[in-house]
């Protein structure tokens, strides 16, 4: 399976500033997409990264609070914007190559003071 | 859309014991059953998955079953050891192309006891 990288690995933010993760692939993948895993919670994915596009968003979050790029088929970003303790979360990416298994990347833990 | 139940959230067994989560899902159209195994502090890995054509599949000590009709799945764990504790989660998908979003359960934390 594909090699995922993300960075950073992990923040402190301050409340009202944004942070943008990086997720890189070191092969093409078909699909790359972003969830949040809660603390001691599930994941829930936010958002289908679509290469050369906008990306598609699941029901309860927003191009405004969490934009994102994917401009090639091996890296992608999510952003966190306007920042509050609510997002404190571990962000991963996830990648599918030629069929509908995913593989994740190693998180993003995030911690908003 | 879809909505994925898991049980039992905890689940401790002795070394040695099976260990069996269930999950139950609503969309009938899902066709895609994967299961991740979280440690702590680390991504989820994929331990196993099947399809709809597929009643059952095997892999060493995991195997996984599924019941298109009765609409859950399973994930037998057999001869656990200490090292398969950790959470595990399964996952949904209806492949309807080139997406397959992944809708997950709540996930169930296994202890193997020695």
């Amino acid at each position: 399976s594909a090699v995922i990288s993300q960075k950073p690995s992990r923040d402190i933010c301050q409340r009202g500033t944004s942070l943008t993760i990086q997720c890189q692939v070191d092969s093409q993948v078909t699909m790359m997409f972003w969830y949040r895993q809660q603390p001691g919670q599930s994941l829930t994915l936010i958002a289908t990264a679509n290469q050369g596009s906008e990306a598609t968003y699941e029901s309860g979050f927003v191009i405004d609070k969490f934009p994102i790029s994917r401009p090639n088929l091996t890296f992608s970003t999510l952003t966190v914007s306007n920042m509050s303790p609510e997002d404190s979360s571990i962000y991963l990416c996830s990648v599918a190559e030629y069929t509908d298994t995913q593989y994740f990347g190693p998180g993003t833990r995030l911690t908003v003071l | 859309g879809e909505n994925v139940e898991q049980h039992p959230s905890t689940l401790s067994v002795q070394e040695g014991d099976s260990a069996v989560i269930k999950c139950t899902y609503s969309d009938s159209a899902s066709n895609y059953f994967p299961w991740y195994k979280q440690e702590l502090g680390k991504r989820p890995q994929l331990i196993i998955d099947i399809r709809s054509n597929v009643g059952e599949k095997k892999d060493q000590r995991i195997a996984v079953t599924l019941n298109k009709t009765a609409k859950h799945f399973s994930l037998h764990i057999t001869e656990t050891q200490p090292e398969d504790s950790a959470v595990y989660f399964c996952a949904a998908s209806a492949n309807t192309g080139t997406a397959s979003k992944l809708t997950f359960g709540t996930g169930t934390r296994l202890q193997v006891t020695l």
